[in-house]
């Protein structure tokens, strides 16, 4: 049973414009929430993460937002870069646990 | 520079033979897990260690085994390989309370 799930698993956007990713998890215990990023041949290496007491936090070119009503969190690159062409996994866990359960990931080219 | 080093990065193993995946980290990480990444499915947790001396099941323990050898290693056994094992095996370590891990390379395993 997922319990985090991202849909349409690619995305594909122009150099400089904005990339987009989608999470939405059904566990209600859930109340932490990261995004990772994977290049091919490499392990995932951690992005961004949010505490449900937020419904927003930004690092730079990333901003996660978070819906906890909706169950909802989105990963959004502004300006999207050619070096963020990856499999972008959000992740999610009650904190004070010791597992993440992971999403199926999304694959974003970012065309120049 | 410190991380997580995974051996072997390829292997390729005839079905029923036996194979053991190392993991070591240099971070004095408590935490340790096994993940592993096939097409479509995400990351899934095979086995983790919270701590040196315990050991606990993931989603997807079934066919494999797990030793915290000691703080800075843990290891993952096939005991009989399996076509369905075939998959890329991450190995991830975790810095106290962060859930920013650090994942391995990882290793690229095909069973015929």
């Amino acid at each position: 049973d997922q319990q985090v799930k991202q849909n349409s698993p690619s995305l594909s956007v122009q150099e400089g414009r904005i990339s987009i990713l989608n999470c939405d998890y059904t566990n209600s215990m859930f109340d932490y929430f990261l995004w990772y990023k994977k290049y091919p041949a490499e392990g995932p290496t951690f992005l961004i993460s949010i505490s449900s007491i937020k419904d927003k936090n930004e690092d730079g070119r990333f901003t996660v937002f978070l819906n906890k009503s909706a169950k909802h969190l989105s990963l959004h690159i502004v300006p999207s870069q050619p070096g963020d062409s990856a499999v972008y996994f959000c992740a999610a866990t009650a904190y004070g646990n010791n597992r993440l359960a992971f999403g199926k990931g999304n694959q974003v080219v970012v065309i120049p | 520079n410190a991380g997580v080093t995974q051996t072997p990065k390829f292997q390729v193993l005839k079905t029923g033979q036996s194979m053991t995946l190392q993991c070591a980290q240099d971070m004095n990480h408590n935490s340790m897990y096994w993940y592993r990444q096939d097409p479509g499915m995400g990351l899934r947790l095979i086995y983790y260690s919270a701590s040196e001396g315990t050991t606990d099941k993931g989603e997807v323990p079934n066919g494999y085994n797990v030793s915290r050898l000691n703080k800075r290693e843990f290891s993952l056994r096939l005991e009989s390989a399996a076509p369905s094992q075939t998959s890329v095996y991450f190995c991830a370590s975790r810095p106290g309370q962060s859930y920013g891990y650090t994942f391995g390379s990882g290793t690229r395993l095909t069973v015929v």
